[in-house]
Formats: structure tokens, sequence, C-alpha cells
């Protein structure tokens, strides 16, 4: 069974906006990936937070994770259209050899 | 970054034929390489964890007579999808990560390749 479940499922928002999509998973991990996926593309990675960090940034991203929730952030600040896609957040759990359990996704559409 | 390539991007072919996926780390060596489906508008479900030098791990529910996964060097694994039907049209993507010390890295995507079969 997937290990993450993400919210929302999909997100319309104009540019310049802000974007939140929050993801929360069930188990011990040892890292939470997100990735971005452009329709009928391969992913892309965007960031990795290790299970001993809270928070971290990459340009306009900028990830949280939470362990005594089993949940974590990612924000978009000041989309652009170009940030259009689905977002998945993808979970490497203890021990599994870095084999990566997915969410179901944000579809993020950012209009002009 | 490190770079995984697939091949082809996509295929066509007729029910009850087989077809083979090529998933290549191009500038490092990946002992592992992992297998994923994604039906469209759904999430990536990991098909199968693919080992250097002995067999693939399959998931629950994945028939490892039906997709043949072969690693046999350090930089190539491929997938055949066997005996394909309508059912097994979906988009296929692999991924491999480093060692970095004694952790692995974020995984690296193929392209993918979008497999119809008609």
């Amino acid at each position: 069974s997937q290990q993450g479940e993400e919210d929302p499922q999909a997100l319309s928002i104009q540019e310049g906006e802000n974007a939140t999509m929050n993801c929360s998973y069930k188990t011990s991990i040892n890292n939470l990936q997100w990735y971005r996926q452009n329709s009928g593309r391969g992913l892309v990675h965007l960031i990795l937070i290790r299970s001993n960090e809270r928070e971290k940034h990459s340009g306009r991203l900028r990830v949280t994770l939470d362990t005594s929730k089993k949940s974590s952030s990612l924000l978009i600040t000041a989309s652009r259209a170009a940030d259009t896609a689905s977002y998945f957040c993808a979970t490497v759990l203890t021990d599994s050899w870095g084999k990566l359990q997915f969410g179901a996704g944000t579809q993020v559409v950012v209009t002009p | 970054g490190a770079v995984v390539s697939q091949h082809p991007s996509w295929v066509i072919c007729k029910s009850g034929t087989s077809v083979k996926i090529e998933c290549r780390s191009l500038d490092f060596q990946a002992t592992t390489m992992f297998w994923y489906r994604q039906f469209p508008k759904q999430s990536l479900m990991l098909m199968a964890t693919s080992n250097e030098g002995s067999k693939a791990t399959y998931e629950q529910g994945v028939e490892k007579d039906k997709f043949l996964i072969n690693h046999a060097s350090l930089t190539l694994s491929t997938l055949t999808v066997t005996s394909a039907h309508p059912e097994d049209s979906s988009f296929y993507i692999c991924s491999a990560s480093k060692w970095q010390g004694t952790s692995r890295t974020e995984a690296f995507f193929g392209q993918g390749t979008r497999l119809t079969v008609v």
C-alpha cells in the first residue's frame, strides 16, 4: 500500500501566490523526498529532508518535516506558470535500501 | 547530478508480444535500481527492486514471470513485459540512487517509458 497521503489532491492558484501541499506517512522513515512531474514525463527531484531535519529550503521551495506527526509540507513561494505540475512526496523507509513509497500526489495549476 | 537514461520513451506493441525497457545509469554505478509503474492520473507504484548480479525482489501482487528483470551490469537494468496485454499499458519508470558514505542519495529517475498495448 502507498506510504504517503497527500492533500490537497488538486490546487489551482494564480501566479505570485504561494502553494502549500501536505504529505502524511505511516511508519518510520529514513528520509522524505519531494518530486515534481510534468504531464507524461519522468520525475524531477526537488528536495530531500532527512529524519533528523525539521526544515529545508531550496530557492522558492520550503519543506518541513514533523516526525512526531509523521507529516511533511512543501511550500512554493511566488508561484509561476512554469510551476504547473504534479508534486509527489516519497518516503524512504528505514532499512529499505532506498526504495521509495510515493504519495498520491498534488496536481498544481498556476494560471498567469 | 547523476543521470539515469531510460529507453525507449514510448512503445506500442501488439497484444501477446514482449517488450523490453532499458534503464541505464550514465555516470555512476548502480548496484540497485527500482522499477515503478504509473497509471494515468495515479501515483507511482513500486514494482520491483533490481539487484546487480542477483534476482530481483518483487512487490506483493507483481507477477515475476510477467515482468522479467535483469540487472546484468552495474549500469544497466532491463524490464521485459512478457505476453503484454492492454491492461499492461502504463507508464514505466526506473530509478537509481548512489551511495554517499553510508547513506543513499536522492533517487534519480529515468524519463519513463509509455507502453501502449493494442
